[in-house]
């Protein structure tokens, strides 16, 4: 089945700690983002990556690095440069020409304390 | 300055009745996508439609359509014949040209579906 899998779907750290949140896609979609929601709110935008090997920041990403080494991966780590890590992330993934829907796996909620 | 806004923090509809959930959105682009997206409980986000801003018809997709009205900058979104699993957070978002391929999102609205 094609999907974007997210793990772990908790994730419970220390302050001070750097951890990295993993993004996997097989639908061979270009472009891949990283959302952050917070209770009550919607969706803000961190990093996204239209192409391998390149990314851009989004609306919030101080605190926050990420790497696209290969189409399939899109990781992001939360640095403890990040103040208030704790969220729910969303990772998405959509296809560069065509339908412009994003897709979005099942999240992984990090709790840090 | 938010550019999408939901006005419902919650509504309640009677199982088989319709419903809409109001959007507005604020952009000076031509060329715009806008999208309604349903959360479970459960978290993820399910894609349900999506409208172009050259988009002459309303969408539809099974029993979601989306009243969209250009001069009023409003993308409402209805649900017919509503069904027990409908209740969830329903978002807005808006896709602009000049920003790539990001989504931006209104705070959603909570809809809870009754016997």
């Amino acid at each position: 089945d094609g999907g974007i899998t997210q793990s772990p779907k908790y994730l419970f750290r220390k302050e001070g700690q750097n951890v990295t949140l993993s993004c996997e896609q097989n639908l061979n979609h270009d472009a891949m983002y990283w959302y952050r929601q917070d209770p009550g709110q919607g969706l803000r935008l961190i990093y996204y990556s239209q192409i391998v090997n390149d990314f851009q920041k989004g609306d919030i990403a101080e605190g926050y690095s990420v790497s696209r080494e290969k189409k399939e991966s899109f990781p992001l780590t939360v640095t403890s440069a990040q103040k208030n890590p704790t969220a729910f992330y969303l990772c998405a993934s959509s296809r560069d020409r065509g339908r412009p829907e994003q897709y979005f796996g099942p999240g992984t909620r990090l709790t840090v304390t | 300055a938010q550019k999408i806004t939901q006005t419902q923090p919650g509504m309640f509809v009677q199982e088989k009745e319709a419903v809409t959930l109001d959007c507005t959105y604020d952009t000076s682009d031509q060329s715009y996508g806008l999208f309604w997206y349903k959360q479970p409980s459960s978290g993820e986000m399910i894609f349900l439609i999506y409208q172009g801003s050259y988009d002459e018809q309303n969408a539809t997709e099974g029993r979601y359509s989306l009243n969209f009205q250009k001069a009023r900058k409003s993308a409402n979104l209805v649900i017919s014949a509503s069904q027990l699993g409908d209740s969830a957070m329903y978002f807005c978002a808006m896709r602009e040209a000049g920003s790539g391929y990001a989504l931006n999102f209104g705070k959603g609205t909570s809809l809870l579906v009754t016997p």
